[in-house]
């Protein structure tokens, strides 16, 4: 089947140390999206990539890198995680900007 | 700015219980109103796309329609397997790629 694929699962990491999420996807999509959600809250937009174009949203911390080295793969950097960077990390795929999103199993990040 | 809000904040419903939640929304130009679920520690599952007033659709024991400033997702005679929280979405026309503003969800407890 067709899919959104999110490793790892889940990732705990130190203060300060860097890390990198990563997403994969099957269904052959030219819109990648990297969200965070915090506990009940909404998913919040870091950040989507059209093809290779790089779209930052404007209250994205510059901490927060992504990379998208060919249609299938996308990673979220994360140069140097504090405590308020836990959190899950939500990959999406749409075949064009206006269409519908497909979302991955997310990625919870533990920050010690 | 869009804005989504979503009522009520929890909901907690006995097996065979017909409910409403409901996705109140202010947007320039609408695009599409999504509505997803979502299960604890797992990514945004996608339910159903809505576009224009007067709109419903269906599935197995959920409905959702929408006009111009809400959409209501009905739930008919849920089991316990319909617990999850249930995310709206709104896509406007400001964007020319379709940026999603999303709620912060309803979640739903059904109890057998």
């Amino acid at each position: 089947d067709a899919m959104v694929i999110q490793n790892p699962r889940y990732q705990v990491t130190q203060f300060g140390k860097p890390v990198t999420l990563s997403c994969s996807q099957t269904l052959n999509h030219n819109v990648m999206y990297w969200y965070q959600q915090k506990s009940s809250q909404a998913p919040k937009l870091l950040f989507h990539y059209y093809d290779k174009d790089f779209n930052n949203e404007a209250d994205t911390p510059d901490n927060f890198q992504s990379r998208r080295p060919n249609t299938s793969f996308c990673f979220l950097d994360i140069r140097s995680p504090g405590l308020g960077d836990a959190a899950m990390y939500l990959c999406a795929t749409s075949r064009a900007g206006i269409e519908t999103q497909y979302f991955g199993p997310g990625t919870r990040l533990l920050v010690l | 700015e869009d804005q989504v809000t979503q009522s009520p904040e929890a909901l907690r419903l006995q097996e065979g219980e017909s409910s409403s939640l409901n996705c109140s929304y202010t947007v320039s130009g609408l695009r599409g109103l999504f509505w997803y679920r979502q299960d604890p520690g797992k990514g945004p599952e996608f339910l159903f796309t809505l576009y224009s007033a007067g709109e419903e659709k269906e599935k197995e024991r959920l409905k959702a329609t929408l006009t111009k400033k809400e959409s209501f997702l009905h739930i008919t005679a849920p089991k316990p397997e319909d617990s999850a929280t249930y995310l709206c979405a709104v896509q406007g026309t400001t964007d020319s790629w379709g940026k999603l503003q999303f709620g912060a969800g309803t979640q739903v407890v059904v109890t057998p």
